[in-house]
């Protein structure tokens, strides 16, 4: 079975600031690695995925996060924060279609992205 | 260029009452998923259907929860004698699948059902 821990339930950073949020994984095949965003009263929305080939990984919003397979981390980082990234941030894994059947993704506790002006 | 839709937005029962969640998946979206949020737990996955059958219901939290799904499209959840602990946003999403892929998929809304 797969698993996810996000570290830091909320974090904080200023205006124009680097955001990094902390994601590992434990996945007993190569797994497929998602980052969602959710919005307040919103459904999720896929910043970006990882499934193989080029370990960074650009998304939208100007979000991209690395695959350290020896680390067993997918880190989502922005150089520059903006008081509209606001929101909660979802890290996902899946095994794919891989022992004949989908899965459900399995999702960390999420981190609560706080911009101060 | 619809989504996934999802109805009611907002359901507000009664402790006992049965509820039931609708989903409504992307035109052509072989594979739909129903999840569960709550404060406790987080984000939990319930059930999965590949057309109009679900291979694996041990998500499912309870005997109480049973999901369907017919014409390969619309899903509905249901929760028969509704309890507080119950209470939480049900989200659905749905993905194509083709054999070998991974497994991007694309949420509702969700409803938000609060047991009184």
């Amino acid at each position: 079975a797969q698993s996810v821990t996000q570290l830091g339930s909320h974090v904080s950073v200023s205006e124009g600031a680097l955001v990094l949020l902390r994601c590992n994984y434990s996945s007993s095949v190569p797994p497929y690695l998602f980052w969602y965003v959710q919005y307040p009263n919103q459904g999720l929305q896929l910043l970006l995925k990882y499934t193989t080939g080029a370990t960074l990984v650009k998304g939208i919003n100007g979000f991209e996060a690395e695959f350290k397979k020896s680390e067993t981390s997918f880190h989502l980082t922005k150089p520059s924060a903006h008081m509209s990234d606001a929101a909660e941030y979802f890290c996902a894994v899946s095994i794919g279609y891989s022992g004949g059947g989908a899965d459900g993704l399995t999702f960390g506790k999420g981190t609560h992205l706080i911009i101060q002006p | 260029g619809a989504g996934v839709s999802q109805s009611p937005s907002n359901k507000v029962t009664e402790k006992g009452k049965d509820v039931e969640l609708r989903c409504d998946p992307i035109s052509g979206h072989t594979a739909l998923y129903w999840y569960r949020q709550s404060l406790g737990q987080g984000l939990e996955f319930l059930i999965y259907f590949q057309g109009n059958s679900a291979p694996d219901k041990s998500g499912l939290p309870s005997d109480r929860f049973s999901a369907e799904r017919t014409g390969g499209s619309v899903s509905t959840l249901t929760i028969q004698r509704t309890q507080q602990e119950d209470s939480a946003v049900y989200l659905c999403a749905s993905s194509l699948v083709p054999a070998g892929s991974y497994n991007e998929q694309f949420f509702g809304p969700g409803t938000r059902l609060t047991v009184l």
